[in-house]
């Protein structure tokens, strides 16, 4: 079982819906992260927050929009997707980002199927 | 330019077979290097943290080592549990970057 809680599982979505996915830990971590990742491939990093702060954001299109409502807590709003948007959506969590030797703890991820 | 390069990309071995992964690595400020494995359609799980060259960790069959360009995760004596694939992450001053992974099975 991971510390990181990542929900729903599966998701499928038309084009035209909006979702939402969720994640939630509670190791004090204050440092969420969102990546996307695509089959046999590494992930990709969307979006970083510190301290409930957007630190960073890969230049990622604005049909995903990150939200962060307390230090447990990652939101990931969905809107007017793509099918190439069919992914795997990981959310992780770490001490800090600028905290070295801090390894990122991973939930077991959001499968996401855009019709 | 920052990068993470893992060798081989996929690699079969049978069951008690040991052998080692790559990960080479060209970053500025180097802040941590960590080991993951990941099996299809999970999240990649916490494995090994390394800092220092010269640092070794060990869990269970596996063990990883450190030097100032590359890390390596031995297997030994390997089973078809150990089947998933590993990847390496290397942290500089608050960015993550991953290697592409080596896919690894092992046949009974």
């Amino acid at each position: 079982d991971t510390e990181v809680t990542q929900t729903p599982k599966h998701l499928v979505m038309g084009m035209t819906n909006k979702k939402s996915l969720k994640c939630e830990q509670h190791m004090g971590h204050r440092a969420m992260y969102w990546y996307k990742q695509k089959a046999k491939k590494p992930p990709e990093l969307m979006f970083v927050y510190s301290y409930e702060k957007l630190s960073i954001n890969e230049s990622v299109p604005s049909r995903f929009s990150p939200e962060c409502p307390n230090s447990s807590l990652l939101n990931l709003h969905l809107h007017a997707l793509q099918p190439e948007d069919s992914a795997l959506y990981l959310c992780a969590s770490s001490h800090g980002p600028g905290q070295k030797n801090q390894p990122q703890h991973f939930g077991d991820g959001t499968r996401l199927s855009i019709l | 330019e920052d990068q993470v390069t893992q060798s081989p990309e996929a690699l079969r071995l049978q069951e008690g077979e040991s052998s080692s992964l790559n990960c080479s690595y060209t970053v500025s400020g180097l802040r941590g290097l960590f080991w993951y494995r990941q099996d299809p359609g999970k999240g990649p799980e916490f494995l090994f943290t390394l800092y220092s060259a010269g640092e070794e960790k060990e869990k269970e069959r596996l063990k990883a080592t450190l030097t100032k360009k590359e890390s390596f995760l031995h297997i030994t004596a390997p089973k078809p549990e150990d089947s998933a694939t590993y990847l390496c992450a290397v942290q500089a001053w608050g960015q993550f970057y991953f290697g592409t992974g080596t896919s690894l099975t092992v046949i009974p």
